[in-house]
């Protein structure tokens, strides 16, 4: 069994350009959340993805989109990057929609100048 | 709105003594709680969940209602113990986690 992995482990953009990370789901795991996380804070929700739907949404604006793929695998697609942007971005899978069994990566350090 | 604080950026205790990591929370219904670890390059895990009632790495979390806190006390700290610290809701006990700012505990010898 695999856990969650991440990649790229990080990367730099400028303002302006778009971003696609991705996310390989535990297996077994059908559920993948991602999260965002700034410098000394702590994680925030941008949307979850089960069996390949949207299932809940932070209050991250329509430029942050993604998607999830038949094998639950998922991706992260930022848009018009921003300064703000610059954070950790985490994802979770989960076996199902269950908070509590969501399985956290590694992270992508995004940095955009 | 759904909010959880953690007063404590850094929370510096001797190796042995008793350790509490505050959170309190804001939320009208009745969320799931939890606490989680971070160690050292290391990712983010699942440390605690108020519904199981578990001590974990000696560690243990009582929810209280009426003061809508959900404190992590250990009676001995150890110096493996020393990591970021999490506590979280989720409303609903699906979807999205809400997370605190975090708080850096770190145990000296």
């Amino acid at each position: 069994e695999t856990g969650v992995t991440q990649s790229p482990t990080h990367l730099i953009k400028t303002r302006g350009q778009q971003v696609t990370l991705r996310c390989s789901s535990q297996s077994g795991h059908n559920t993948v959340s991602w999260y965002q996380q700034a410098l000394g804070q702590g994680p925030q929700f941008i949307f979850q993805y089960y069996r390949e739907e949207e299932n809940g949404r932070g209050n991250f604006p329509p430029r942050f989109s993604g998607l999830q793929f038949p094998n639950y695998s998922s991706e992260l697609n930022v848009n018009a990057l921003e300064l703000d942007d610059s954070a950790l971005y985490l994802c979770a899978s989960s076996a199902g929609q269950q908070a509590y069994e969501q399985y956290f990566g590694p992270g992508t350090r995004l940095t955009v100048t | 709105a759904q909010r959880v604080t953690q007063p404590e950026k850094l929370l510096s205790v001797f190796k042995g003594a008793p350790v509490e990591l505050k959170c309190n929370y804001s939320y009208s219904g009745s969320p799931e709680l939890f606490w989680y670890v971070q160690y050292s390059r290391q990712r983010l895990q699942l440390l605690l969940r108020h519904i199981s009632r578990e001590s974990i790495k000696g560690f243990t979390a009582d929810l209280n209602k009426g003061e809508t806190s959900f404190h992590l006390k250990k009676p001995f700290a150890q110096e493996e113990d020393s990591a970021m610290y999490y506590c979280a809701l989720s409303p609903n006990r699906d979807d999205k986690i809400i997370f605190g700012k975090g708080t850096r505990l770190h145990i000296l010898p």
